[in-house]
């Protein structure tokens, strides 16, 4: 199965721009997706096919990559943006997800 | 407008099997695929398996002894059944669409096992 890694955890403070990075063991081509999650919530889909923009999605949130690395950027970091991130791919059988990426304002 | 809605018990005794069903509304079971998703407490996102629009169905290697998936595309409905329940398996399972079909996920329902 494709592993999909990503940093535990981030600290930034509000207005800044933070990148929240998630590596394949194996390409993916774009098949690659982003997700936000609060407590007590179901994942939210932000970005589908690396770096398309999910309706209603605020413009501050991007993602961008190919093959194997990928990236999502928050630019600027709003309070409201407290949540764990997530990557999840669907280019190889079975589909998997990063373990994910908590992001914390200071 | 499209939802998909979870519903299950909410507890399920060691080695039991777990039946939850996905009622879907504002789409075909026939045009779009359905996944299930769980999450433990406190922890990532785990892909189960998959419902293909073609009635097709994919699984997790290391859920695929105990994990079926079937349809009833006249109700709408996704069905997930799992036997062989043990304590780690409880947390929140989720219904959702691929993603990109639309980013819809339902509201999840928490199953805890235990005796």
């Amino acid at each position: 199965d494709t592993v999909l890694t990503q940093s535990p955890a981030l600290a930034v403070s509000p207005g800044e721009r933070v990148t929240i990075s998630c590596r394949a063991s194996e390409s993916v081509s774009t098949l690659m997706h982003w997700y936000q999650q609060k407590p007590g919530q179901q994942p939210k889909l932000l970005i589908y096919l690396a770096s398309n923009l999910e309706s209603g999605v605020p413009a501050r949130f991007s993602g961008s990559g190919s093959g194997t690395d990928f990236t999502l950027t928050i630019d600027p970091v709003e309070a409201d943006d407290t949540a764990t991130y997530y990557c999840q791919q669907s280019w190889n059988d079975p589909p998997t997800f990063g373990g994910g990426t908590k992001l914390e304002l200071k | 407008q499209v939802q998909l809605t979870e519903s299950g018990p909410g507890l399920v005794h060691p080695s039991e099997t777990l039946s939850l069903t996905c009622t879907v509304s504002g789409f075909s079971l026939t045009g779009y695929s359905v996944y299930w998703v769980r999450q433990p407490s406190g922890k990532g996102l785990e892909w189960m398996g998959r419902m293909r629009y073609n009635g097709d169905t994919s699984y997790n290697s290391a859920l695929k002894s105990r994990l079926s998936i079937s349809r009833d595309t006249s109700k709408n409905q996704v069905f997930l059944k799992m036997n062989s329940l043990q304590t780690d398996d409880t947390g929140t399972y989720y219904c959702t669409r691929d993603p990109e079909d639309g980013g819809y996920w339902g509201q999840g329902v928490m199953v805890t096992v235990s005796s």
